[in-house]
């Protein structure tokens, strides 16, 4: 079936250091991704979107990359703060099918070390 | 500006009460909002696409008549679980979409359980 996927592993990086965080989707028609960061008890929070028709797009610190032939996504982070420490989730969607709605990845959990 | 609030942020019940969380967009319209449920350290599972004015979409093997989806207006959307069991204790969480196709703006979540 359709699915969003990410072994749950916890990546561990040193503050001032980038952080790559990757995610593998299956369904070749999804036409966005949207990375999300949920720190714990909260709702995920947009990070950053990317659209099928795009490889790369930069925001403020964070980069999502897009590579549609082995349908993979990362999410990187320059210089990483103790703030960033959180889960992060990528999600598909695929426009197409008319319900808008979104699939997630399984999640990465960051942790920061000081 | 997309921001979406849920309330209550978090709810304590009987066994066999029924609770209502509420879903508002409070700065945009959305005709379309999504009711995700999350277990401690998983991922969000979606449980159903609420559509104002027509009745919810349910995801294979969500309850409807458990799970009742109410989207009354543009701005609100509403979970009642009835009859509710310790099992239905998880961390509920809305979003919406600023437009028909774009980015889902989630909510706070809200923490239920159920003793």
């Amino acid at each position: 079936g359709e699915s969003v996927g990410l072994h749950l592993p916890t990546l561990s990086v040193q503050e001032g250091d980038n952080s790559i965080i990757n995610c593998a989707y299956s369904n070749s028609a999804s036409d966005y991704f949207i990375w999300y960061k949920q720190e714990s008890g909260k709702g995920p929070q947009f990070i950053i979107d990317i659209r099928s028709n795009m490889d790369k797009r930069q925001g403020q610190r964070v980069t999502v990359l897009l590579n549609k032939t082995v349908k993979h996504l990362s999410l990187q982070i320059a210089a990483t703060q103790p703030g960033d420490s959180a889960v992060y989730f990528c999600a598909e969607n695929m426009g197409t099918s008319g319900t808008y709605k979104y699939i997630f990845g399984t999640g990465t959990r960051l942790k920061v070390l000081a | 500006g997309a921001v979406v609030s849920q309330h209550p942020s978090r709810v304590i019940c009987k066994s066999g009460t029924s609770v209502k969380i509420e879903c508002r967009s409070l700065d945009f319209q959305a005709t379309t909002m999504f009711w995700y449920r999350q277990f401690p350290k998983k991922s969000l599972m979606l449980m159903a696409t609420s559509n104002e004015g027509s009745k919810a979409t349910y995801e294979q093997g969500v309850e409807k008549d458990k799970f009742l989806i109410n989207h009354a207006s543009l701005t609100l959307s509403t979970l009642t679980v009835t009859s509710a069991h310790p099992e239905d204790s998880s961390f509920y969480i809305c979003s919406a979409n600023l437009v028909s196709f774009g980015t889902q703006y989630f909510g706070p979540g809200t923490r239920l359980l159920v003793l």
